[in-house]
This record gives C-alpha cells, structure tokens and sequence, in this order.
C-alpha cells in the first residue's frame, strides 16, 4: 500500500449505531487530519493530530470522536449520528515541523446515515 | 469566514487559459491550493506564503497579494487532464496547514 488508505470506502449505518472509520499512512508523515466534505460545502476541518498530540478540534460534535494511537494511524469512532452527518470523510497526512506542508489525502469514506 | 472562489465554475477547450481566484476577508498568512477530479482525493498544487516563498506544482503559477488578502491560480495552455474542481484553502491564524479554511471550490471542465 501506499499513500494514504481508507477503510471502508464506503458505509451505511442507522442513526443508533456505532461505527470508526480507519486511516492509514505509509507516508512517514506524524501529522494526521480528519475533513468533513458535504455536497456544495466547502471542505471543513474537524481534528489535527501532531505527534499523536490532537492539536486542533473544531468543535465538532461529541458523536464523532477521533483516536490516534501512532503517527501512522488515525481513527474517527461515531455514534449516534444524526442524518445530516452524511458526507465524504477524508483523512489527510502531512509531516509536522513546518506548518506550511502539504497534505496528503486518501479516497475518503463515503458515509450515509439513514 | 470562508474564502470567496471565483468563478463557480467555468468550462474551457483545450489550450484555453483560465484564472481562479481566492479572495479572504480577513489577513492571510498563507494560501495552499489543491485540485479534486470526481470521485477522487485532493491533490496538493501549491502553497504560497507572506513574502512571496512558493512550493509547488512546476506547470501551474499563483499569486498571492497580501494586501488584497487574495490569491489566483493561472492555469495555461489547459489539457483535458486539467479537469476537477479546484480548492484554495487559507490560512488566517498563522497555524499553517494545520488551520486552513477552504473555499466552495471551482468546477473547471476542459473539452476537446
């Protein structure tokens, strides 16, 4: 593999349950993002990770919930989602210690919440 | 606030220039732009940062005029592969790429 991976590509999930959507980086990369994409929205930034460290939350709803257990893996745990929560979810990775990086996205979860 | 893009959308035949613009209402520290083809992910082109430093694409040229707050990408001699929507992303706060507001993004078609 390589690049960034997404898995699933694509879920469908009832406003009760619970799923976590999974990114991988084979990058080397020790930065971690997660995008919301709605359709006719702009791209809207919802955690960083640095160093394993969050560094920023958008003031995302407490029903997403990210984790990062190494530099190389990035999940968003979710439950309870509402149906306007239906999007793509992009990760994206980027070496830390500049701040003007560029990043590297994966394909994205397609997500739908019925 | 977001970034303002213009135009929408624009559709161009190949060879045809184009130019897309970003406009912020507030000061920018720096603005990053990336294109989308359909069903894809984004794809970096370029950062250009206060003072004029760039990092980037080789065949496509941005400027970025901090007075203005705003910022446009040249895209020349168009080819069919230069086809998607096209996304400016700013920087507002000095955080870098870990902060960056996007814009609506503009759809560009480039037909034969």
């Amino acid at each position: 593999e390589t690049g960034v991976t997404q898995t699933p590509r694509h879920l469908v999930m009832g406003m009760t349950n619970k799923k976590s959507l999974k990114c991988e980086q084979h990058l080397g990369h020790n930065a971690m993002y997660w995008y919301k994409q709605s359709a006719k929205k702009p791209l809207e930034l919802m955690f960083v990770y640095s160093l394993e460290e969050r560094v920023e939350n958008n003031s995302v709803p407490s029903r997403f919930s990210p984790e990062c257990p190494n530099s190389s893996h990035l999940f968003l745990h979710l439950h309870t989602l509402q149906p306007e929560d239906s999007a793509l979810y992009l990760c994206a990775s980027s070496q830390a210690g500049g701040l003007y990086n560029e990043q590297f996205f994966g394909p994205g979860t397609r997500l739908t919440v019925l | 606030q977001q970034p303002v893009q213009s135009p929408q959308a624009v559709i161009l035949r190949e060879g045809e220039d184009a130019v897309i613009n970003c406009s912020s209402s507030k000061a920018l520290y720096s603005v990053h732009w990336y294109r989308q083809k359909h069903g894809e992910a984004p794809v970096f082109l370029m950062i250009l940062l206060k003072g004029g430093e760039q990092k980037g694409h080789e065949k496509i040229s941005a400027s970025f005029n901090e007075k203005k707050q705003q910022s446009s990408l040249y895209l020349t001699a168009s080819q069919l592969s230069y086809s998607g929507t096209y996304f400016c992303g700013t920087d507002m706060s000095g955080a870098g790429s870990y902060q960056l507001t996007f814009g609506k993004g503009t759809k560009l078609s480039v037909i034969p």
